[in-house]
């Protein structure tokens, strides 16, 4: 069965400084792999995703992630995180559709 | 780039109700939607599958008579809680994939979600 694990339940970093968001999953094949963020109140907002190809995947607002197929692994990363990026994030696994939510890290960013 | 919308963000409902919340995709055609459920702190949990033309696919341990879900046409789905109760609140989000050509295919959207309170 496929699920997916984020190992940090809430993480707070200062402005500036570099993020990285863990994300572990388990699927019986190459999964499709996403990193969602969540604002209070709001809806989801695609990151990134990963289907094939290059492992290093470039998303908005700045972020990126790599899929280590070895470590079952797909963390979100981000050099230098801002004040705005404070929210809730949401690694999903899945293929196109059925796609099975980790239980969400919540980022707070210190002035 | 292609939109889901849902209708409506926020809809409070007497016990005992029917309350039915729309999800349409704007730019695109999607012959399968998803609508998921979100408690607050929680994170998103797949309902069913809702498929154009057919019946949906429910996960296991979601009812569903009281969830009913109709997707009439390729941009429509519905998803309708009926005799609502309290325990029903929640976030509803539904999501559609975009299976066209180009940098957008196979790709899922989410629509901005429905907050439903019953009272």
């Amino acid at each position: 069965a496929q699920s997916v694990t984020q190992p940090d339940i809430h993480i707070t970093v200062s402005e500036g400084a570099s993020l990285e968001l863990r994300c572990n999953y388990s699927y019986g094949a190459t999964p499709y792999l996403f990193w969602y963020v969540q604002s209070p109140g709001q809806g989801l907002q695609l990151l990134l995703k990963y289907f094939s190809g290059d492992t290093l995947v470039q998303g908005i607002k700045g972020f990126e992630a790599e899929f280590k197929r070895s470590q079952s692994s797909f963390n979100l990363r981000k050099p230098s995180v801002h004040w705005s990026d404070a929210a809730e994030y949401f690694c999903a696994v899945g293929h196109l559709g059925d796609m099975r939510f980790g239980a969400g890290t919540r980022l707070t960013v210190k002035p | 780039g292609a939109v889901v919308s849902q209708h409506p963000s926020w809809v409070i409902c007497k016990s005992g109700t029917s309350v039915k919340i729309e999800c349409r995709s704007l730019d695109f055609q999607a012959t399968t939607m998803f609508w998921y459920r979100q408690f607050p702190k929680q994170s998103l949990m797949l309902m069913a599958t809702s498929n154009e033309g057919s019946k949906a696919t429910y996960e296991q341990g979601v009812e569903k008579d009281k969830f009913l879900i109709n997707h009439a046409s390729l941009t429509l789905s519905t998803l309708t809680v009926t005799s609502a109760h309290p325990e029903d609140s929640s976030f509803y989000i539904c999501s559609a994939r975009d299976t066209g050509t180009g940098s957008s295919g196979n790709t899922i959207y989410f629509g901005e979600g429905s907050w439903l309170t019953v009272v």
